[in-house]
C-alpha cells in the first residue's frame, strides 16, 4: 500500500539552485528514509531520519520531518548537473513491528539544467 | 560496501515462459525483497523474505513466487510470463530491526514479456 506521497512530482531547476521535495505520509512511523534512483537503476539511500528527530543533514542535503503534519522535506542545496535523479521517500509505519518493510511513495522527478 | 547483485540487466521472454530472476547480497543479511517498479506507481512489494526459507507476501505477489533456500540468495519466479508482467525488477537487502532497516538495492532487472 502506498503511503508516501512526493510533491511536486517532477521539478526542474538550474544548477546552483535549490532543490524542495516534500513528502506526505498517512500513519505513525518510526523512521522515514530518502532515496535517489538514477535512470534505470536501483535506489540509493540517502539520509534517514528518526521520528524523534526534526533535522538532519549530509553534506548538501537537509532533510526536515513534522510527525503533527505527517510530513518531511528534502533540501538539496547548491544543485548540480548530476543530482539529476529521481527521489524517493519511504516510511517505515510503526504498526509494522519490526520495520523491515518500507513504504515507498512514487516519487519527484528532478532535472537540474547546467 | 553492500552489493546487491541481480543476474541480469535485460530479459527478454515470451509469454507462457517461466522465468527466473535471481539476487544475491554479499552482506547477511536477514531481510530480502522483491519490487516491481512501474511509470507512475512507483515501487511495489511482490515478496519478502526475513530468513532463510520464510516468506511474506506484499502488495502484489499475484503471478510470482520466491525461494529463498540460503541467506544471500533470493530468486523471483513467474511462474507463467505475462504481458503484464512487462517491468523493472528490484531486489533489495536490510540488515534489519529499527535504525537498521535501510535498504539496499541491485541494479534492476527490466524484463519484457512478448
Amino acid at each position: 500500500s502506498q503511503q508516501g506521497e512526493e510533491d511536486p512530482q517532477a521539478l526542474s531547476i538550474q544548477e546552483g539552485e535549490n532543490a524542495t521535495m516534500n513528502c506526505s505520509y498517512k500513519t505513525s512511523i518510526n523512521n522515514l528514509q530518502w532515496y535517489r534512483q538514477n535512470s534505470g537503476r536501483g535506489l540509493v539511500h540517502l539520509i534517514l531520519i528518526r521520528s524523534n528527530e526534526r533535522e538532519k543533514h549530509s553534506g548538501r542535503l537537509r532533510v526536515t520531518l513534522d510527525t503533527s503534519k505527517k510530513s518531511s522535506s528534502l533540501l538539496i542545496t547548491a544543485s548540480r548537473a548530476a543530482d539529476t535523479a529521481s527521489y524517493f521517500c519511504a516510511t517505515a509505519p510503526r504498526d509494522q513491528g519490526g520495520s523491515e518493510k518500507l513504504v515507498f511513495g512514487k516519487g519527484t522527478k528532478l532535472t537540474v539544467n547546467p | 560496501d553492500v552489493k546487491v547483485t541481480q543476474s541480469s540487466r535485460y530479459l527478454v521472454k515470451r509469454t507462457g515462459e517461466k522465468v527466473f530472476l535471481e539476487c544475491v547480497q554479499d552482506m547477511d543479511h536477514e531481510n530480502m525483497f522483491w519490487y516491481r517498479q512501474d511509470p507512475g506507481l512507483g515501487l511495489r512489494l511482490i515478496y519478502f523474505s526475513y530468513d532463510v526459507k520464510m516468506k511474506e507476501k506484499g502488495d502484489i505477489p499475484e503471478g510470482y513466487s520466491v525461494s529463498r533456500e540460503k541467506k544471500e540468495r533470493f530468486s523471483l519466479i513467474l511462474e507463467s510470463a505475462s504481458t503484464n508482467q512487462t517491468s523493472m525488477y528490484l531486489c533489495a537487502s536490510s540488515s534489519g530491526g529499527l535504525g537498521k532497516n535501510i535498504q539496499y538495492f541491485g541494479a534492476g532487472t527490466r524484463l519484457s514479456v512478448l
